[in-house]
């Protein structure tokens, strides 16, 4: 089974603070995707990764970066975290190629900045 | 631009009764996406339905997807307790990055006694 992690499951930061959220997937998977989930707007990409030090801006990227090193690790930063920014942040990844292009979810972040 | 509606985004249901979860999309796609979320938990995959008049079933939900009207729909049949859940479709986006999805609001579903 495909097996995608965070590294916390919650996490409480003050305005200001440097932020970062890892995800690591075990299945050599080329794609590694971030989503934020906020009630009634559903998922939006922030950022997504189809290489290792490739990356690529989604639909809401301002406020974030991201870091890919590794294939098997896609990092989420907040360079200076606002109240905005509280969330939950979901990881994904899917291999490139596949023609169902199914995307792996890990378990998500549930970010408060106060 | 690809824009993905939802509806409807909340449904409260008797346990038994069927209803249809209704998925449409703006721009061409060939790929559409069904998932499920718990309360406090990650998204499940359920259905992956990748070309026109496509039918999937597990238990009692069955997906189809119709491509030429840029429509799919969730069928719950006999609805239970355990169906409790906020489902999503999502498509794929052709003018966006590669494996890149656009994700409806979601569908709360409440499957009461």
């Amino acid at each position: 089974d495909v097996k995608v992690t965070q590294s916390s499951r919650y996490l409480v930061k003050r305005t200001g603070e440097k932020v970062f959220l890892e995800c690591v997937q075990d299945m050599d998977h080329e794609n590694m995707f971030w989503y934020r989930q906020d009630p009634g707007l559903g998922l939006r990409l922030i950022y997504f990764s189809y290489d290792v030090k490739m990356k690529e801006k989604g639909d809401i990227p301002e406020g974030y970066s991201v870091s890919r090193e590794k294939k098997e690790r896609f990092s989420l930063i907040l360079e200076s975290a606002s109240t905005n920014q509280t969330s939950m942040y979901l990881c994904a990844s899917n291999e490139a190629g596949l023609r169902d292009n199914e995307q792996f979810f890990g378990p998500g972040t549930r970010l408060t900045v106060l | 631009e690809l824009k993905v509606e939802q509806n409807p985004l909340f449904l409260s249901m008797q346990e038994g009764k069927n209803y249809t979860i209704y998925c449409n999309y703006s721009t061409t796609s060939d790929r559409l996406y069904w998932y499920r979320q718990d309360p406090g938990k990650s998204l499940e995959s359920l259905f992956v339905l990748l070309s026109n008049g496509a039918v999937k079933q597990e238990g009692r939900l069955m997906a189809s997807l119709d491509t030429k009207a840029r429509l799919s729909t969730l069928h719950i049949t006999a609805a239970v307790h355990d169906l409790s859940a906020t489902y999503f479709c999502a498509v794929r986006n052709y003018g966006g990055s590669q494996g890149n999805l656009i994700f409806g609001k979601g569908t709360k579903l409440s499957v009461k006694p």
